[in-house]
């Protein structure tokens, strides 16, 4: 089953705009992970949180975690044509095992 | 680094066939995970392994299921008496002990 929910399920934006993404979860967490999906192709790790930290960048993504609600949100800035694709929170709740959300499909419009 | 490999991509088979997957991890990662992905819903994870060692085999892996890793290499996963509902993206994955899981790009098994 689901770990938790994604937010918007489908989100469609033009190019260079800022795409947001927000992910919930159910039970305590070792850490956070979010993976990209391009159609027909396997996932790629974009970027870990630890339970401990609040907020992490790398290049234009930027996570930020609260453990407190139990939420995770992803900001992809200046958005191209490539990022199109569907995003996945993951969840590890040990020995990683990885519990993913249903994902976010998102569509930058060139 | 050659990435995780699956073979085959596609398989289309009758319902009640046999089918078997495998999967070539990173040749340095201890750990390979297999995951099942339906239509629109993210991966739900099946079992993994940590070397040749069978660690966790989740509820949805029922007994027609079977994988197996022998000597800590590749690894197949087997389907007996295929059923529809066995229609899926079946994905292996791999990592060092800590480190984030690096995915194939999957087998997508069609069952007539």
């Amino acid at each position: 089953s689901q770990q938790g929910e994604e937010d918007p399920q489908a989100l469609s934006i033009q190019e260079g705009e800022n795409a947001t993404m927000n992910c919930s979860y159910k039970t305590s967490i070792n850490n956070l992970q979010w993976y990209r999906q391009n159609s027909g192709r396997g996932l790629v790790h974009l970027i870990l949180i630890r339970s401990n930290e609040r907020e992490k960048h790398s290049g234009r993504l930027r996570v930020t975690l609260d453990t407190s609600k139990k939420s995770s949100s992803l900001l992809i800035t200046a958005s191209r044509a490539a990022d199109t694709a569907s995003y996945f929170c993951a969840t590890d709740e040990g020995a990683q095992k990885l519990v993913f959300g249903q994902g976010t499909r998102l569509t930058i419009n060139p | 680094d050659t990435g995780v490999s699956q073979d085959p991509r596609h398989k289309i088979t009758k319902r009640g066939q046999n089918v078997t997957f495998r999967c070539d991890p990173i040749s340095e990662h201890n750990r390979l995970y297999w995951y099942r992905q339906t239509l629109g819903q993210g991966p739900e994870f099946l079992t993994y392994f940590q070397n040749e060692a069978q660690l966790e085999k989740s509820r949805l892996l029922s007994d027609r299921f079977s994988a197996e890793r022998p000597k800590g290499s590749f690894s197949t996963l087997e389907i007996q008496r295929t059923e529809q509902g066995d229609s899926a993206m079946y994905l292996c994955a791999s990592s060092q002990l800590s480190q984030p899981q690096h995915f194939g790009d999957g087998t997508r098994l069609s069952i007539l």
